[in-house]
């Protein structure tokens, strides 16, 4: 089976700041990795995604994730927030050899403080 | 390229009545995915279909269903509706080569209110 653990449902940084959002997953076979972003009333949109080989991958909007193995993570990060990056925040697994199925963390809302 | 397409954007609707919720994928793209989304529950996933066959199915009752058209175009049906229907249904498709995954490019959603 496979799941994903988002931690803090809300986190608020200043603008200018880093961002972190955390995000740990649990797989019994090798993953595919994705991060989203979901702005009101509006579908997901893929930030970026992990599938094989360098385990930085750099997605659009300057943000990028860091796959960790050992620590089973993929948490997603920016320098320096932005006001237009107040979004929520969905971090996603599936199968690297299944079907269409993402199962999706229960998300984190970034708020930007000006 | 246009992207993925829902129609209607927004639906109310009575208990006990039926809906049927459109979604025109990406040109070429062969799987069609449904999520609801809920404030209670988040996304869950629904069902899957590739080439008009169910491939995957989520936990959800027998009131839902869908169905694939040749030209990929999907619809979901909602029988019997109930107050805790009401949420964000959203329809993602892909690429998706065999049993190759790709990322999902999601619609912007079907919003239905059931009263």
């Amino acid at each position: 089976a496979q799941s994903v653990t988002q931690l803090g449902s809300h986190v608020s940084v200043s603008e200018g700041a880093l961002v972190l959002l955390r995000c740990n997953y649990s797989s019994s076979v090798p993953p595919y990795l994705f991060w989203y972003v979901q702005y009101p009333n509006q579908g997901l949109q893929l930030l970026l995604k992990y599938t094989t080989g360098a385990t930085l991958v750099k997605g659009i909007n300057g943000f990028e994730a860091e796959f960790k193995k050992s620590e089973t993570s993929f948490h997603l990060t920016k320098p320096s927030a932005h006001m237009s990056d107040a979004a929520e925040y969905f971090c996603a697994v599936s199968f690297s050899g299944g079907y269409q199925k993402v199962t999706f963390g229960t998300g984190t809302k970034l708020q930007v403080i000006p | 390229k246009a992207g993925v397409t829902q129609t209607p954007r927004y639906l109310i609707k009575t208990r006990g009545q039926q809906v049927t919720l459109s979604c025109s994928p990406i040109s070429g793209h062969r799987s069609v995915s449904w999520y609801q989304q809920t404030p209670g529950q988040g996304l869950q996933f629904l069902f899957e279909y590739f080439s008009e066959t169910q491939r995957n199915k989520g936990n959800f009752p027998g009131r839902f269903s869908g169905r694939q058209f040749s030209n990929s175009r999907s619809e979901m049906n909602v029988s019997t509706l109930e107050l805790g229907d009401s949420a964000l249904y959203l329809c993602a498709s892909s690429s998706s080569q065999g049993e190759r995954n790709t990322e999902a490019f999601f619609g912007q959603g079907t919003r239905l209110t059931v009263v």
